[in-house]
């Protein structure tokens, strides 16, 4: 049973928005960074958002990152056939480790 | 553009012990800012963080694995290697070396592609 809980699915149709939720507590997502990872099957997870908020290079805008309190949030806008994934959220816990949400398995109908 | 390579056995018998290399190249361990460490996936599950060091031997694991792992740090070579002694069935997973911010802890902003270690007779 992970630290953070997250919804295990999610769909939606090409074009609409998705938010993904991240809800953890004060010894993590409350005094922590969040950062988010997009995983295709079969490959290496991608960092999508970092420092709650942040996009690396070369990540669109469509996909945001938000925080209040103890929990956390994906934004995807404008989805897309190939955003079809499992995305997870991971933070810092002050048991000093770093801790992954389940993952949620977004289909994009 | 920093690239990280796993290598290792991808069959260890249980009670034995795992050992797999990360490769780094396109930039160097020993520059500073970074973490490097080791994150699992079991079949079908989610991902779990091993642990990870900097390039001056620090290390942080994950409390669940502590008793079991090292992970260690050879900068003359760019690489950095876990250990994880008393394996059994449940450590099977695919394995991901990844590279850590340090302001950050849990910005792994680099992964390798990963490998299947199965643990069995």
């Amino acid at each position: 049973q992970s630290v953070l809980t997250q919804p295990p699915s999610m769909s939606a149709a090409p074009g609409q928005k998705v938010s993904i939720s991240c809800s953890g507590s004060s010894s993590n997502i409350g005094e922590n960074f969040v950062s988010w990872y997009q995983q295709v099957p079969g490959k290496a997870p991608k960092l999508l958002i970092y420092d709650n908020k942040k996009r690396p290079s070369g990540i669109p805008d469509r996909f945001s990152g938000s925080k209040s309190g103890t929990s956390a949030t994906l934004g995807i806008t404008g989805l897309q056939t190939g955003d079809e994934a499992d995305y997870y959220c991971a933070t810092w816990d002050r048991s000093l480790r770093a801790v992954f949400g389940e993952g949620t398995k977004l289909t994009v109908l | 553009q920093v690239q990280l390579q796993e290598s290792g056995p991808g069959l260890v018998k249980p009670s034995q012990t795992l050992t797999l290399t990360c490769t780094v190249s396109g930039g160097s361990i020993g520059g500073g800012g970074y973490y490097w460490g080791y994150i699992r996936q079991h079949p079908g599950k989610g991902l779990e963080w091993i642990g990870f060091i900097s390039n001056g031997g620090r290390t942080f694991y994950n409390p669940s694995l502590e008793s079991r792992v090292t992970i260690s740090v050879d900068t003359s070579k760019n690489d950095f290697s876990l250990r994880l002694t008393s394996v059994t069935a449940a450590d099977t997973a695919v394995y991901f070396c990844v590279r850590a911010d340090m302001g950050s802890a849990t910005t792994f902003d680099y992964w390798g592609q990963g490998t299947l270690v199965t643990v069995s007779s």
